[in-house]
């Protein structure tokens, strides 16, 4: 069984600045997704980006980015230039290509910006 | 396009009652999820509908878990009888159908908020 693992529970950065979150986790396939999701006090989760394994290149959408390091089996995520927006909980999550849809989430690391 | 609609928001119920959540997935998507979000934790996926056929049932207590997608559309869950442990966030979400280029991408819910008393 594949699991997720965020060792951050709380990280704090002040606006304009640079966060990273880390992820890892535990797979014997070689064909999968990883995924970051985002969770503010709505609670409705937001796709932030997606990361295909076979891909070396690392995934980037305007100011996040990962570092994917498939070896290591670890997955980060960089916030650049952070706005108060960007304050929720990140999830970090795996999918299966055998298992379309089903997502494993990591227990969330919850990211405050301060002015 | 509009979003994945739940209701209600919140419940609250005592212990040994039942309860049911409604979902409305975005018009067009052929797959529907329910996950249960544990307080201090990732959401674990319950239930997930192909159409109206189930896909995987594998995590839902089905002692005490239902579920049903009507005409491949709305989707209600049902806990009967409800434990203290049932008390969670349980989102609801939807997906087009299988492709590559856009697998992995669910659209969520605000979820329901069930605390067991």
């Amino acid at each position: 069984a594949q699991t997720v693992t965020q060792s951050q529970p709380e990280m704090s950065v002040q606006e304009a600045e640079t966060v990273t979150l880390s992820c890892t986790y535990d797979t014997s396939e070689n064909n999968y997704y990883l995924f970051w999701y985002k969770q503010p006090p709505s609670r409705q989760m937001i796709l932030v980006i997606r990361q295909e394994a076979y891909k070396q290149q690392n995934a980037t959408e305007n100011r996040f980015s990962v570092n994917f390091q498939k070896a290591a089996k670890s997955f980060s995520l960089k916030i650049s230039d952070s706005q108060l927006g960007d304050t929720a909980m990140y999830f970090c999550a795996f999918m299966s290509s055998g298992s379309w849809g089903k997502l494993q989430f990591g227990a969330g690391t919850q990211v405050v910006v301060t002015p | 396009e509009a979003g994945v609609a739940q209701s209600p928001r919140y419940k609250i119920i005592e212990k040994r009652q039942s309860v049911a959540f409604w979902c409305n997935p975005i018009s067009g998507h052929a797959t529907l999820y329910w996950y249960q979000q544990i307080l201090g934790q990732g959401p674990k996926l319950l239930i997930q509908f192909q159409n109206n056929g189930v896909v995987d049932d594998s995590q839902l207590p089905k002692d005490r878990f239902s579920a049903e997608r009507l005409k491949g559309v709305d989707s209600t869950l049902k806990i009967q009888p409800a434990k203290l442990e049932d008390s969670a966030v349980y989102l609801c979400a939807s997906s087009p159908d299988r492709d590559s280029n856009r697998g992995g991408k669910l659209f969520f819910g605000s979820g329901t908020q069930l605390s067991v008393l």
